[in-house]
């Protein structure tokens, strides 16, 4: 049974300042890994999606790296902002079936302060 | 833009009333559709899987009967929640995909208080 960590659950950082989330899973034959943003009482927004084939996404001040064999992912936040705060979860896909699952993590929330 | 939009984003009924949440995919034709459940900081719980046209998959503990899926079409889905109970209060988030390589999107959420 796939199992998905971040680690630290929570964090607190000073605005500029760059930042690195960690995701391990325990099955490395995932089919993709995707990163969310999730606000208070909100649903999830997708950041960026890593195909098991790819080592690593950009997006604006985002990079998501990927290494499957070890079973890791780290999302990359470069000068952080207060409006980056918000909880961070990072979830894996099985396969490609159409009824394959994402895996959740446990979410690392974090903080940018002024 | 939004890729998915839920509604209403919040309720709040009375015990033994059933309320029905719906989820619709804005930009593209979701072949599958999810529903979620969260309890305050917890992550997602899936409950179900569902596909165009066919019955929905419930993840083990969910109970179908209380919990009804209907995905009528490529661009909505929708959960009606059957009889609901006190414990049935929680944030109900359904989430869309197309294609194998897409990403999975998620709508912004449904509040849901039974008094």
């Amino acid at each position: 049974k796939q199992e998905v960590t971040q680690i630290p659950a929570a964090l607190s950082v000073p605005e500029g300042e760059n930042l690195v989330l960690n995701c391990s899973f325990t099955d490395s034959a995932i089919y993709n890994l995707q990163w969310f943003r999730q606000d208070p009482g909100k649903g999830l927004t997708s950041l960026l999606l890593i195909q098991s084939s790819q080592r690593e996404q950009t997006s604006g001040r985002l990079n998501a790296s990927l290494d499957k064999s070890s079973g890791r992912s780290t999302l990359y936040i470069a000068a952080s902002q207060p409006g980056d705060s918000a909880t961070y979860l990072c979830a894996v896909r099985a396969n490609t079936g159409t009824a394959s699952k994402l895996t959740f993590g446990t979410g690392t929330r974090l903080q940018v302060t002024l | 833009g939004a890729v998915v939009s839920q509604h209403p984003s919040w309720v709040i009924c009375k015990s033994g009333t059933s309320v029905k949440i719906e989820c619709r995919s804005l930009d593209f034709q979701a072949t599958t559709m999810f529903w979620y459940r969260q309890f305050p900081k917890q992550s997602l719980m899936l409950m179900a899987t569902s596909n165009e046209g066919s019955k929905a998959t419930y993840e083990q503990g969910v109970e179908k009967d209380k919990f009804l899926i209907n995905h009528a079409s490529l661009t909505l889905s929708t959960l009606t929640v059957t009889s609901a109970h006190p414990e049935d209060s929680s944030f109900y988030i359904c989430s869309v995909r197309g294609n194998s390589n897409q990403p999975q999107h998620f709508g912004d959420g449904t509040r849901l208080s039974i008094l």
